[in-house]
């Protein structure tokens, strides 16, 4: 069965510093990859996905299949960057294809 | 965007009674809708997976007859726990899938005591 594993549950940097999340996924085909946030208090929301190849608020995230993981970085920590995050994985794109979850990483970013 | 909406945000509810849980889609259509549950500062726990005029898939664990769940049309669906107790209380969240990507509900906190 797939897995999701985020190895850090508390991770705390100072505004400015780099920052990663790490991610490691256990399947042997091929999934989707995404990061979801949870803001204080907020409904949990899509970051990005490993297919859109994009940057948002700043981070970024590469699928690589040799290491088999997805860790989200940002070079510049930003205060409001300090949420739960959540790494998650999709084995397709049916209708029932559902999202298997990481234990979460809570980011603090320090003033 | 879509919005998925949940009423009530939280509930608290005497043990042996029975409480439910809605998750709306607001402006679009959801054949599957999802329910997770999730302990705080843990991750979320999918439970089942409801689809639009059929029965709902529970996971390994979850029991059916204790988390009814109802998909009656295609913006509703409804998660009632039966017989509450209080190890059941947690936070329920929905959500729904539209072109391909999941949206969250605000989630619904219960408290059973």
């Amino acid at each position: 069965a797939q897995r999701v594993t985020q190895p850090e549950k508390l991770l705390s940097v100072f505004k400015g510093a780099p920052v990663e999340l790490k991610c490691n996924y256990s399947y042997s085909g091929s999934p989707e990859l995404f990061w979801y946030v949870q803001y204080s208090r907020q409904r949990l929301q899509l970051l990005l996905r490993h297919i859109s190849r994009e940057s948002i608020k700043g981070f970024t995230a590469d699928l690589n299949k040799g290491e088999t993981s997805f860790h989200l970085k940002k070079p510049f920590a930003q205060e409001e960057d300090s949420a739960m995050y959540y790494c998650a994985l999709r084995l397709g794109k049916t209708s029932g294809s559902r999202l298997t979850f990481g234990e979460g990483t809570q980011l603090t970013v320090n003033p | 965007g879509a919005v998925v909406s949940q009423h009530p945000s939280w509930v608290i509810c005497k043990s042996g009674t029975s409480v439910k849980i809605e998750c709306r889609s607001l402006d679009f259509q959801a054949t599957t809708m999802f329910w997770y549950r999730q302990f705080p500062k843990q991750s979320l726990m999918l439970m089942a997976t409801s689809n639009e005029g059929s029965k709902a898939t529970y996971e390994q664990g979850v029991e059916k007859d204790k988390f009814l769940i109802n998909h009656a049309s295609l913006t509703l669906s409804t998660l009632t726990v039966t017989s509450a107790h209080p190890e059941d209380s947690s936070f329920y969240i929905c959500s729904a899938r539209h072109a391909y990507e999941q949206y969250f509900g605000p989630g619904t906190r219960l408290t059973v005591t």
